[in-house]
């Protein structure tokens, strides 16, 4: 069945470090993919998602390119500020059926 | 619109006691979820909701467990009796379906449960 990996956390950076965030999927067909965050003590909330291959999800500084070649799904931002310290999760979607299906998140700790 | 509304933010009880947790979706949105967050286990989907209609209620745990959702507005998740291990944050989401599958649910704030 649809599958997501995330890299294990939790991930420590510097402030203006560069943070990559791995996620690869296992899926049939062409699923859309999507990364949310977390903030603490919040629900999730949609950060960036992407349709289709070679589409590229960006917001706040965020982005994320839809590899289907290597079934892939990064989260990257040049630049990391404090305030991005949250909770991280890949998902995809579960076809025609609405679910998604989110990998175990990756928390992110940005120090001053 | 208001997001999607949960209630009770926290609920503290006892081992045995039954407990009903609240979810009001966004106007217009015909799908609703239900799932648990545990640091132990990660974000786990309960049961879903199309029009209503369960679809998948396959993540719910056991028998101990119910969902309903009697119109468009109003969902609630049951536990009785709740257990300790029952603890956990639970989240409601609501989305507007499309035709490629690609749903944004839209969480919201979770109910944070602990039982004693």
């Amino acid at each position: 069945g649809n599958s997501v990996t995330q890299m294990e956390g939790p991930v420590t950076l510097s402030e203006e470090a560069f943070l990559t965030i791995n996620c690869t999927y296992t899926a049939t067909g062409y699923p859309s993919l999507f990364w949310y965050v977390q903030y603490p003590g919040e629900g999730l909330q949609l950060l960036l998602k992407a349709t289709k291959a070679d589409d590229k999800g960006s917001n706040k500084g965020f982005e994320a390119t839809y590899r289907k070649e290597t079934t892939s799904f990064h989260l990257e931002k040049g630049s990391v500020q404090v305030s991005d310290s949250a909770v991280y999760f890949c998902a995809l979607s579960g076809g025609s059926q609405g679910n998604l299906i989110f990998g175990k998140g990756t928390k992110l700790s940005v120090k001053p | 619109d208001a997001g999607v509304i949960q209630s009770p933010r926290h609920e503290v009880t006892e081992m045995g006691q039954e407990v009903t947790l609240r979810c009001k979706p966004i106007s217009g949105h015909d799908y609703l979820f239900w799932y648990r967050q545990t640091m132990m286990r990660g974000l786990e989907l309960l049961i879903y909701f199309n029009n209503n209609v369960p679809i998948d209620d396959s993540g719910m745990p056991e028998d101990r467990f119910s969902a309903k959702m009697p119109n468009a507005s109003f969902s609630t998740l049951k536990i009785q009796p709740s257990e300790p291990r029952d603890s956990a944050v639970y989240f409601c989401a609501s989305s507007l379906g499309t035709v490629s599958g690609a749903n944004v649910l839209t969480f919201g704030a979770g109910s944070r449960l602990t039982v004693l």
